[in-house]
Protein backbone atom coordinates (compact mmCIF):
# COMPACT_ATOMS: atom_id res chain seq x y z
CA UNK A 1 0.00 0.00 0.00
CA UNK A 2 0.98 3.37 -0.87
CA UNK A 3 2.56 5.75 2.15
CA UNK A 4 0.73 8.83 2.46
CA UNK A 5 1.43 12.07 4.39
CA UNK A 6 -0.64 14.79 5.10
CA UNK A 7 0.10 18.32 6.28
CA UNK A 8 -1.04 19.59 8.82
CA UNK A 9 -2.05 16.91 10.97
CA UNK A 10 -4.04 19.96 12.56
CA UNK A 11 -4.94 23.15 13.09
CA UNK A 12 -7.24 25.79 14.35
CA UNK A 13 -7.85 28.84 12.43
CA UNK A 14 -10.63 31.85 12.60
CA UNK A 15 -13.37 31.97 10.92
CA UNK A 16 -12.77 33.98 7.25
CA UNK A 17 -9.21 32.30 6.98
CA UNK A 18 -8.45 29.94 4.39
CA UNK A 19 -6.01 27.17 4.72
CA UNK A 20 -4.11 24.81 2.50
CA UNK A 21 -3.57 20.77 3.27
CA UNK A 22 -0.47 19.21 1.55
CA UNK A 23 -0.74 15.70 0.36
CA UNK A 24 2.06 13.53 -0.30
CA UNK A 25 2.37 9.72 -1.49
CA UNK A 26 5.26 8.01 -2.11
CA UNK A 27 4.71 6.66 -5.62
CA UNK A 28 3.17 7.79 -8.28
CA UNK A 29 -0.80 7.85 -8.67
CA UNK A 30 -3.53 8.40 -11.21
CA UNK A 31 -6.43 9.81 -9.13
CA UNK A 32 -6.22 11.36 -5.47
CA UNK A 33 -9.36 11.90 -3.54
CA UNK A 34 -10.23 14.08 -1.14
CA UNK A 35 -12.86 13.14 1.51
CA UNK A 36 -14.36 15.64 4.86
CA UNK A 37 -15.58 13.62 7.56
CA UNK A 38 -18.02 16.03 10.21
CA UNK A 39 -18.06 15.29 13.77
CA UNK A 40 -19.57 11.83 14.48
CA UNK A 41 -20.20 11.12 10.85
CA UNK A 42 -19.06 9.17 7.74
CA UNK A 43 -16.60 10.06 5.12
CA UNK A 44 -17.91 12.29 2.25
CA UNK A 45 -16.14 12.50 -1.03
CA UNK A 46 -15.27 16.19 -1.22
CA UNK A 47 -13.42 15.49 -5.14
CA UNK A 48 -11.64 13.85 -7.47
CA UNK A 49 -7.98 15.24 -8.01
CA UNK A 50 -6.50 14.00 -11.51
CA UNK A 51 -3.09 15.75 -12.57
CA UNK A 52 -3.09 17.27 -15.31
CA UNK A 53 -6.38 18.70 -15.33
CA UNK A 54 -9.30 20.44 -13.07
CA UNK A 55 -10.79 18.54 -9.68
CA UNK A 56 -14.08 16.95 -10.50
CA UNK A 57 -16.31 18.57 -7.38
CA UNK A 58 -18.89 16.02 -5.80
CA UNK A 59 -22.60 17.65 -5.59
CA UNK A 60 -22.56 20.40 -2.33
CA UNK A 61 -19.06 21.12 -3.18
CA UNK A 62 -17.63 23.81 -4.98
CA UNK A 63 -14.45 24.84 -6.63
CA UNK A 64 -14.20 28.32 -5.14
CA UNK A 65 -14.75 27.01 -1.56
CA UNK A 66 -12.43 23.98 -1.51
CA UNK A 67 -9.59 24.59 -4.96
CA UNK A 68 -7.70 21.94 -5.31
CA UNK A 69 -4.49 22.12 -7.13
CA UNK A 70 -2.35 18.63 -8.82
CA UNK A 71 0.78 19.64 -9.97
CA UNK A 72 2.44 16.12 -10.15
CA UNK A 73 1.36 12.67 -9.41
CA UNK A 74 2.46 12.48 -6.09
CA UNK A 75 1.30 15.25 -4.40
CA UNK A 76 -1.93 17.58 -4.18
CA UNK A 77 -3.32 20.36 -2.11
CA UNK A 78 -6.79 21.01 -1.01
CA UNK A 79 -7.89 24.74 0.16
CA UNK A 80 -10.83 25.15 2.66
CA UNK A 81 -11.38 29.33 1.84
CA UNK A 82 -12.94 31.40 4.11
CA UNK A 83 -13.43 28.91 6.75
CA UNK A 84 -16.83 29.14 9.07
CA UNK A 85 -17.04 26.72 12.14
CA UNK A 86 -19.17 24.47 10.14
CA UNK A 87 -15.83 23.67 8.21
CA UNK A 88 -14.60 22.16 11.14
CA UNK A 89 -13.95 18.72 10.15
CA UNK A 90 -11.41 15.73 9.38
CA UNK A 91 -10.14 16.19 6.20
CA UNK A 92 -8.83 13.06 4.25
CA UNK A 93 -6.52 12.38 1.20
CA UNK A 94 -6.69 9.27 -0.27
CA UNK A 95 -5.30 7.14 -3.15
CA UNK A 96 -6.07 3.82 -5.23
CA UNK A 97 -4.09 0.83 -4.31
CA UNK A 98 -4.71 -1.48 -6.87
CA UNK A 99 -7.64 -4.23 -6.44
CA UNK A 100 -10.14 -1.36 -6.28
CA UNK A 101 -8.57 -0.62 -2.75
CA UNK A 102 -8.65 2.81 -1.41
CA UNK A 103 -5.83 4.09 0.78
CA UNK A 104 -5.73 7.30 2.81
CA UNK A 105 -3.75 9.73 5.27
CA UNK A 106 -3.80 10.42 8.77
CA UNK A 107 -5.52 13.25 8.35
CA UNK A 108 -5.99 16.97 9.05
CA UNK A 109 -8.29 17.82 11.88
CA UNK A 110 -9.27 21.24 11.66
CA UNK A 111 -11.37 23.72 14.18
CA UNK A 112 -12.50 26.99 12.95
CA UNK A 113 -13.59 29.49 15.68
CA UNK B 1 -24.56 11.29 -1.18
CA UNK B 2 -25.68 8.11 -0.32
CA UNK B 3 -25.08 6.07 2.63
CA UNK B 4 -24.89 2.97 3.21
CA UNK B 5 -26.30 1.43 6.61
CA UNK B 6 -24.88 0.32 9.01
CA UNK B 7 -25.68 -2.00 12.34
CA UNK B 8 -25.46 -1.59 15.27
CA UNK B 9 -24.39 1.62 15.47
CA UNK B 10 -22.20 1.60 18.47
CA UNK B 11 -21.47 -1.86 20.73
CA UNK B 12 -20.31 -2.00 24.21
CA UNK B 13 -18.68 -5.58 24.65
CA UNK B 14 -16.07 -6.88 27.06
CA UNK B 15 -12.63 -8.33 26.13
CA UNK B 16 -12.71 -11.91 25.00
CA UNK B 17 -15.95 -11.35 23.28
CA UNK B 18 -16.67 -11.97 19.55
CA UNK B 19 -18.24 -9.10 17.55
CA UNK B 20 -20.25 -9.13 14.72
CA UNK B 21 -21.20 -6.11 12.20
CA UNK B 22 -23.35 -5.34 9.05
CA UNK B 23 -23.50 -3.13 6.27
CA UNK B 24 -26.74 -3.13 4.33
CA UNK B 25 -27.46 -1.36 0.86
CA UNK B 26 -30.99 -1.26 -1.47
CA UNK B 27 -28.36 -1.33 -4.56
CA UNK B 28 -26.11 -3.76 -5.52
CA UNK B 29 -22.22 -3.48 -5.04
CA UNK B 30 -19.35 -5.34 -6.85
CA UNK B 31 -16.37 -4.47 -4.03
CA UNK B 32 -16.82 -4.06 -0.35
CA UNK B 33 -14.18 -2.90 2.10
CA UNK B 34 -13.89 -2.67 5.65
CA UNK B 35 -11.91 -0.21 7.43
CA UNK B 36 -11.11 0.41 11.03
CA UNK B 37 -10.81 4.15 12.10
CA UNK B 38 -8.57 4.90 15.38
CA UNK B 39 -9.38 8.66 16.85
CA UNK B 40 -7.43 11.46 15.33
CA UNK B 41 -6.28 8.82 12.36
CA UNK B 42 -7.55 7.99 8.39
CA UNK B 43 -9.11 5.07 8.54
CA UNK B 44 -6.90 1.83 7.68
CA UNK B 45 -8.42 -0.80 5.48
CA UNK B 46 -8.88 -4.00 7.07
CA UNK B 47 -10.52 -6.91 4.82
CA UNK B 48 -11.22 -6.24 0.68
CA UNK B 49 -14.21 -8.52 -0.64
CA UNK B 50 -14.68 -9.18 -4.55
CA UNK B 51 -17.26 -11.54 -5.21
CA UNK B 52 -20.61 -12.56 -4.10
CA UNK B 53 -20.59 -15.18 -1.08
CA UNK B 54 -16.58 -14.88 -0.57
CA UNK B 55 -15.61 -15.08 2.85
CA UNK B 56 -12.31 -13.42 3.91
CA UNK B 57 -10.44 -13.83 6.90
CA UNK B 58 -7.70 -11.06 8.55
CA UNK B 59 -5.98 -12.21 11.72
CA UNK B 60 -9.54 -12.61 14.04
CA UNK B 61 -11.41 -10.55 11.68
CA UNK B 62 -13.69 -12.34 8.80
CA UNK B 63 -15.50 -10.86 6.44
CA UNK B 64 -18.37 -11.63 4.26
CA UNK B 65 -19.94 -10.80 1.11
CA UNK B 66 -23.71 -11.29 1.18
CA UNK B 67 -24.82 -13.31 -1.46
CA UNK B 68 -27.43 -10.65 -2.73
CA UNK B 69 -24.72 -8.05 -2.99
CA UNK B 70 -26.73 -6.00 -1.10
CA UNK B 71 -24.68 -6.33 2.26
CA UNK B 72 -21.53 -7.35 3.99
CA UNK B 73 -20.84 -8.83 7.53
CA UNK B 74 -17.58 -8.21 9.57
CA UNK B 75 -16.54 -10.16 13.03
CA UNK B 76 -14.17 -10.10 15.15
CA UNK B 77 -13.10 -12.85 17.32
CA UNK B 78 -11.99 -12.65 21.09
CA UNK B 79 -11.65 -8.95 21.31
CA UNK B 80 -9.02 -7.32 22.84
CA UNK B 81 -8.40 -3.35 23.61
CA UNK B 82 -7.01 -2.27 20.57
CA UNK B 83 -9.93 -2.91 18.86
CA UNK B 84 -11.71 -0.54 20.02
CA UNK B 85 -12.30 2.48 17.13
CA UNK B 86 -14.77 2.69 14.52
CA UNK B 87 -15.57 0.03 11.69
CA UNK B 88 -16.55 1.47 7.97
CA UNK B 89 -17.97 -0.31 5.53
CA UNK B 90 -17.33 0.71 1.81
CA UNK B 91 -18.89 -0.04 -1.61
CA UNK B 92 -18.03 -0.01 -5.24
CA UNK B 93 -20.36 -0.56 -8.09
CA UNK B 94 -18.96 -1.96 -11.22
CA UNK B 95 -17.62 0.89 -13.26
CA UNK B 96 -17.50 3.61 -10.44
CA UNK B 97 -14.33 4.48 -8.88
CA UNK B 98 -15.86 6.21 -6.24
CA UNK B 99 -16.78 4.59 -2.89
CA UNK B 100 -19.64 5.12 -0.83
CA UNK B 101 -18.75 4.90 2.96
CA UNK B 102 -21.23 3.28 5.88
CA UNK B 103 -22.24 5.21 8.73
CA UNK B 104 -20.14 3.53 11.19
CA UNK B 105 -20.01 0.85 13.93
CA UNK B 106 -18.11 2.39 16.88
CA UNK B 107 -16.66 -0.30 18.91
CA UNK B 108 -16.17 0.41 23.13
CA UNK B 109 -14.65 -2.53 25.37
CA UNK B 110 -15.91 -2.07 28.88
CA UNK B 111 -12.79 -3.31 31.48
Amino acid sequence: SAVISQKPSRDICQRGTSLTIQCQVDSQVTMMFWYRQQPGQSLTLIATANQGSEATYESGFVIDKFPISRPNLTFSTLTVSNMSPEDSSIYLCSVGGGQEKLFFGSGTQLSVL
Amino acid sequence: GQQLNQSPQSMFIQEGEDVSMNCTSSSIFNTWLWYKQDPGEGPVLLIALYKAGELTSNGRLTAQFGITRKDSFLNISASIPSDVGIYFCAGRRFGNEKLTFGTGTRLTIIP
